[in-house]
């Protein structure tokens, strides 16, 4: 998880569909998280990601394609309320062979009326 | 619905002064978690514990740092000898599997500054 790329800010209108994407580097790749935070408040966990494919979670999805070094977020029937700073950690092996998450520096996702 | 639960909110102490950050993890959940976040800056990952002994730790987790769960609540970070650069807020987080695959509850942060 040393080089992990996500766009800075992305803006989006309520109702539509976005799509949130982060590139990352590893060593040893052992998953891929997505969480939510709010100006101010603590993360919350949206998705856990270790195998290709995508998974589905309400009006969240995340893809991984471990290959590619390529996962996304995306988030349909926008809300207001998803208005918040998306962040990708990846869990990477590091030296002395244990696995530590390391986080992008966020998406910060403006939905507008 | 459980939650995570921190103490104090927003802690302020002397450079070289010792502190104690705490938290009570979610009752049923096994594995605990540290992250620092520096006001503006990523979300860093510290230190993993599970069965009373650390599972992983970062480059950040130095020997000013350590981790105790002294009953079967709490759960708590000390850090020896405060730094200014150990201005952050601080998340506990606790999950019910491991860190692969377990969701983790973070609690709501403890705002440590460093004067």
């Amino acid at each position: 998880g040393q080089n992990i790329d996500q766009p800075t800010e992305m803006t989006a209108t309520e109702g539509a569909i976005v799509q949130i994407n982060c590139t990352y580097q590893t060593s040893g790749f052992n998953g891929l998280f997505w969480y939510q935070q709010h100006a101010g408040e603590a993360p919350t966990f949206l998705s856990y990601n270790v195998l290709d494919g995508l998974e589905e979670k309400g009006r969240f999805s995340s893809f991984l394609s471990r290959s590619k070094g390529y996962s996304y977020l995306l988030l349909k029937e926008l809300q207001m309320k998803d208005s918040a700073s998306y962040l990708c950690a990846v869990r990477d092996r590091v030296s002395g062979g244990s696995y530590i998450p390391t986080f992008g520096r966020g998406t910060s996702l403006i939905v507008h009326p | 619905e459980p939650e995570v639960t921190q103490t104090p909110s927003h802690q302020v102490t002397q450079m070289g002064q010792e502190v104690i950050l705490r938290c009570v993890p979610i009752s049923n959940h096994l594995y605990f978690y540290w992250y620092r976040q520096i006001l503006g800056q990523k979300v860093e990952f510290l230190v993993s514990f599970y069965n009373n002994e650390i599972s992983e730790k970062s480059e950040i987790f130095d020997d000013q740092f350590s981790v105790e769960r002294p009953d079967g609540s709490n759960f708590t970070l000390k850090i020896r000898s405060t730094k200014l650069e150990d201005s952050a807020m601080y998340f506990c987080a606790s999950s019910e599997r491991a860190t692969s695959g377990g969701e983790q509850y973070f609690g709501p942060g403890t705002r440590l500054t460093v004067t």
